[in-house]
């Protein structure tokens, strides 16, 4: 186990919802990375951040924003869900920007998208 | 200049056997190269990582080999075994600023047969 935890494990939205996607960090790690998991494919890299600012975002659109808390626990939030949405959304956290450059998944949150 | 392309798509072998997965990618700021290890229905696992002043490492049946002059990387699992069934994941990072993502590889689902 990773102690990377994730809420919820199973989501179903409809188009055009927001929603909110929750993760709890490894105590000590305050860098926390999300990612976009389609079917069959590698996951692909949202953002970052770091003491509670992104430093970091792939080629997604502005409708896919986050926070991040003191408390070690996170949030990725999506506007206007589109089908293509659809997909497994994985958080992973290491110590910091120095140190070690392995990354702990969580389980990840599946949503599904009509 | 981003992409990781990973072979093959997937992979049967017989329990006991060798089981091989290739992986190569074009940008030479990559620092460090790990490989992940995804059971259905969970997060990636860190299985194994190089970085590419070694060309070899090795953690028990594990072995990553690492040609840098080639800009490729493999994964060896030894004495492979039904246990080894999953999705196997390369990935390359490098810094940006004071964030790393990972580029992940487009993954190969290992089937060991007893």
């Amino acid at each position: 186990e990773t102690g990377v935890t994730q809420s919820p494990t199973h989501l179903i939205k409809t188009r055009g919802q927001q929603v909110t996607l929750r993760c709890s960090s490894q105590s000590g790690h305050n860098t926390v990375s999300w990612y976009q998991q389609a079917l069959g494919q590698g996951p692909q890299f949202i953002f970052q951040y770091y003491r509670e600012e992104e430093n970091g975002r792939g080629n997604f659109p502005p409708r896919f924003s986050g926070l991040q808390f003191p408390n070690y626990s996170s949030e990725l939030n999506v506007n206007a869900l589109e089908l293509d949405d659809s997909a497994l959304y994985l958080c992973a956290s290491r110590p910091g920007t120095g140190g070690t450059d392995t990354q702990y998944f969580g389980p990840g949150t599946r949503l599904t998208v009509l | 200049q981003q992409q990781v392309k990973q072979s093959p798509q997937s992979l049967i072998v017989q329990k006991g056997g060798i089981s091989i997965i290739n992986c190569a990618y074009e940008n030479t700021a990559f620092d460090y190269f790990p490989w992940y290890q995804q059971f259905p229905g969970k997060g990636p696992a860190l299985l194994i990582a190089i970085r590419p002043d070694v060309s070899e490492k090795k953690e028990g049946r594990f072995t990553i080999s690492f040609n840098k002059s080639a800009k490729q990387f493999s994964l060896h699992i030894m004495d492979s075994q039904p246990g080894d069934s999953a999705t196997y994941f390369c990935a390359a990072t490098r810094p940006s600023g004071s964030a790393r993502q990972l580029t992940f590889g487009s993954g190969t689902q290992l089937t060991v047969l007893p």
